[in-house]
């Protein structure tokens, strides 16, 4: 069965240190988004893209934050430098096109601990 | 902004029983969502309901779109512990836009 993929699982940095994260959306999947969800809450999202193109990055800290989908397949999300609040479960999902647009599927998460 | 609430906000319940949760808003919503999400996983799609008043089934899961648009209900009938988790509504406004989270229910099942 098709799965978005993502890397690392987890994910241990100091403060002031950049740290990526790559996702790679089920095959066929033009929408991608990466959340942020932190412990005891639902996701938010952070960056929408459709194909290589930003839709909806109004959410994303800009000044620390980036993310990139190049090819319009996988796509990898940056943070530099990061802070000991961005410690949360960063999850990537993608979606098809037409109806089913707004069914998400997720893949497992990076887990960021910022020390 | 937008704000999905959610309750119960947890459920401590016997194998077997059957458990309700609901989720409900102030705004109206054309598409609601029901995911549940297992320690240290990603969310995971169970129903999408697309049409007010529509009722949806998923093996031993249902979920209702409200009438009004503005709330969605999920049941689970005769829980088993494998249903332990974090079950989350999800709305979006429009066909392509961002989800958006309610603060979920957590579900623990006794054996």
């Amino acid at each position: 069965e098709a799965e978005v993929a993502q890397s690392p699982r987890y994910k241990i940095t100091e403060k002031s240190q950049a740290v990526a994260f790559w996702c790679d959306p089920i095959s066929g999947h033009a929408t991608l988004y990466w959340y942020r969800q932190i412990l005891g809450q639902g996701p938010e999202l952070l960056v929408q893209f459709q194909d290589e193109s930003v839709v909806d990055d109004s959410q994303l800290p800009k000044d620390r934050f980036s993310a990139e989908r190049l090819k319009g397949v996988d796509s990898t999300l940056k943070i530099q430098p990061a802070e000991l609040g961005d410690s949360a479960m960063y999850l990537c999902a993608s979606s098809f096109r037409g109806r089913a647009y707004n069914e998400q599927f997720f893949g497992p998460g990076t887990r960021l601990t910022v020390l | 902004g937008q704000q999905l609430n959610q309750s119960p906000q947890s459920m401590f319940i016997q194998e077997g029983e059957d458990v309700s949760m609901n989720c409900t808003s102030s705004s109206i919503f054309n598409t609601w969502l029901w995911y549940k999400q297992e320690p240290g996983e990603g969310p995971v799609l169970l129903i999408a309901l697309y049409k007010a008043g529509e009722l949806t089934s998923n093996g031993r899961l249902t979920a209702q779109f409200g009438i009004t648009r503005k709330d969605s209900f999920l049941n689970i009938s005769a829980s088993i512990p494998s249903d332990v988790g974090i079950y989350f509504c999800a709305v979006t406004p429009n066909a392509g836009n961002m989800l958006t989270f309610g603060g979920g229910t957590r579900l623990m099942v006794k054996p």
